[in-house]
C-alpha cells in the first residue's frame, strides 16, 4: 500500500502567496516529517511533528497533523522564489531505535517572482 | 551546522563491478541509513544500522547489497556486482537517540550512481 502521498504534485504560485502542500498516509505511525530538495540536492528536514501533537510552527512553516484522517499539511506562508523545490513528507513507523522513514511522491512547487 | 557528507557526488561503473559509496555521518548520531532514488521516483529505504548491525532493511536490499562501518566515522554502502537497475541517487542520513526514536534524519547530499 501507497504511504506519504502528497497532493497537488505540482503547484505553482506567485512570490508573497502561501503555499499548502498536503499529505495523506494509511498506517499508524511516530511521526511525520517533511523535507525539501532543491534539484539534485540532497533532503533537507524542514519540520518533525509526533503522532501526539497536532500544529508545530517553524518560521514561516506551519505543519498540523489529523492522526483521526491520516493526514498531514504544510503551509509555506510568504513564498520566496528560494522557496522552490519539491516537498516530501515522510513517516516514521512506531518502533523504538532507528527509524524507517516511507516517503511519498512529492510536491513540486514552484515560485514565480 | 554538523552535516552528512558523502562521496564521491558522481560514480560511473560498469555493469557487473563492484562499487563502494561512502558516507560520513553526524559524528554524536547512532543511527545510520541508506536510502535510495530512481530518476523521477520516491526516495525509498534501503537498510538502518545501529550498534554495528542491520537493524532493519528493505526487499531491495538483497545479498548484492551490503553496509559497514569501518571505523568510529565512515559508513559504507557495498553493491557487489551492479545491475543497469541500480542507477539512482544514494543517499546516507543518519539520526541520534532520543525517546521513541522523534529524530529527525540528517541527509547527505547523495551519490549519483550510474551504471553503463
Amino acid at each position: 500500500s501507497q504511504q506519504g502521498e502528497e497532493d497537488p504534485q505540482a503547484l505553482s504560485i506567485q512570490e508573497g502567496e502561501n503555499a499548502t502542500m498536503n499529505c495523506s498516509y494509511k498506517t499508524s505511525i511516530n511521526n511525520l516529517q517533511w523535507y525539501r530538495q532543491n534539484s539534485g540536492r540532497g533532503l533537507v528536514h524542514l519540520i518533525l511533528i509526533r503522532s501526539n501533537e497536532r500544529e508545530k510552527h517553524s518560521g514561516r512553516l506551519r505543519v498540523t497533523l489529523d492522526t483521526s484522517k491520516k493526514s498531514s499539511s504544510l503551509l509555506i506562508t510568504a513564498s520566496r522564489a528560494a522557496d522552490t523545490a519539491s516537498y516530501f513528507c515522510a513517516t516514521a513507523s512506531p518502533i523504538q531505535g532507528a527509524q524507517k522513514l516511507v516517503f511519498g511522491q512529492g510536491t513540486r512547487l514552484t515560485i514565480n517572482p | 551546522e554538523p552535516e552528512v557528507t558523502q562521496t564521491p557526488s558522481h560514480q560511473v561503473t560498469q555493469m557487473g563491478q563492484e562499487v563502494i559509496l561512502r558516507c560520513v555521518p553526524i559524528s554524536n548520531h547512532l543511527y545510520f541509513y541508506w536510502y535510495r532514488q530512481i530518476l523521477g521516483q520516491k526516495v525509498e529505504f534501503l537498510v538502518s544500522f545501529y550498534n554495528n548491525e542491520i537493524s532493519e532493511k528493505s526487499e531491495i536490499f538483497d545479498d548484492q547489497f551490503s553496509v559497514e562501518r569501518p571505523d568510529g566515522s565512515n559508513f559504507t554502502l557495498k553493491i557487489r556486482s551492479t545491475k543497469l537497475e541500480d542507477s539512482a541517487m544514494y543517499f546516507c542520513a543518519s539520526s541520534g537517540l532520543g525517546p521513541m526514536s522523534n529524530q529527525p534524519q540528517h541527509f547527505g547530499d547523495g551519490t549519483r550512481l550510474s551504471i553503463l
